[in-house]
């Protein structure tokens, strides 16, 4: 079935350097790329995503970068806060019969420690 | 807006019983989504009801089911619990369409289940 891997499961920074977690995925027919933040004990929020028809996409310190031929993505935060320590997941949009998008698969997450 | 409420928040149940779960989804949004979130494990998909009708279910056995009602409202259903079902249980909404808004997930607080 369709598969999200995800890398690192930890990942510890100093403040101030740079973030990545890379994903790869199974589907080839998948769309939607988001990356959800979950802080301790709260939700997961969406911080960003990114469609297959955009190589790349940035808000402020977060980037996602997608390359469909690969079937990677990935997440780059620059100038680390403490503020970004939390555990972050990719997802990858699967398809339905009949062609529509809808649910998202997840990867297992990876812990993002930021050192101040 | 209101955001995705669940109910209950934290719940204890032995092994052998049953427990129901509920989920309100933004107003508007006709996508209802759960997942079994346990460490290390990540988010993992059960399934995902929109308009009354089971649209996808991930790989869980048939002691986990759900429902949709006419309001969108949705309930997920264990019964005979087992130990290894303790987990944070999310419910996510969506607005569901061929938009450029599709797919994207807002997710409740969760339901915290332990099992004894």
């Amino acid at each position: 079935g369709e598969n999200v891997e995800q890398h690192p499961s930890t990942l510890s920074v100093q403040e101030g350097d740079s973030a990545v977690i890379k994903c790869t995925y199974s589907d080839s027919a998948s769309n939607y790329f988001p990356w959800y933040k979950q802080e301790l004990g709260k939700r997961p929020q969406l911080i960003i995503d990114i469609r297959s028809n955009v190589g790349e996409k940035k808000d402020q310190r977060i980037a996602v970068t997608l390359n469909k031929t690969a079937k990677h993505f990935s997440l780059h935060i620059t100038e680390t806060q403490p503020e970004d320590s939390a555990v972050y997941f990719c997802a990858a949009s699967i398809r339905f019969d009949g062609g529509s998008q809808g649910n998202l698969i997840f990867g297992k997450g990876t812990k993002l420690s930021v050192k101040p | 807006k209101a955001g995705v409420t669940q109910t209950p928040r934290y719940l204890i149940k032995t092994r052998g019983q049953q427990v129901t779960l509920s989920c309100s989804p933004i107003s508007g949004h006709r996508s209802v989504s759960w997942y079994q979130q346990t460490p290390g494990q990540g988010l993992q998909f059960l399934f995902e009801y929109f308009s009354e009708t089971q649209r996808n279910k991930g790989n869980f056995p048939g002691r986990f089911s759900g429902r949709q009602f006419s309001n969108s409202r949705s309930e997920m259903n264990v019964s005979t619990l087992e130990l290894g079902d303790s987990a944070l249980y999310l419910c996510a909404s969506s607005l569901v369409g061929l938009s450029s808004g599709a797919n994207v997930l807002t997710f409740g607080a969760g339901s915290r289940l332990t099992v004894l």
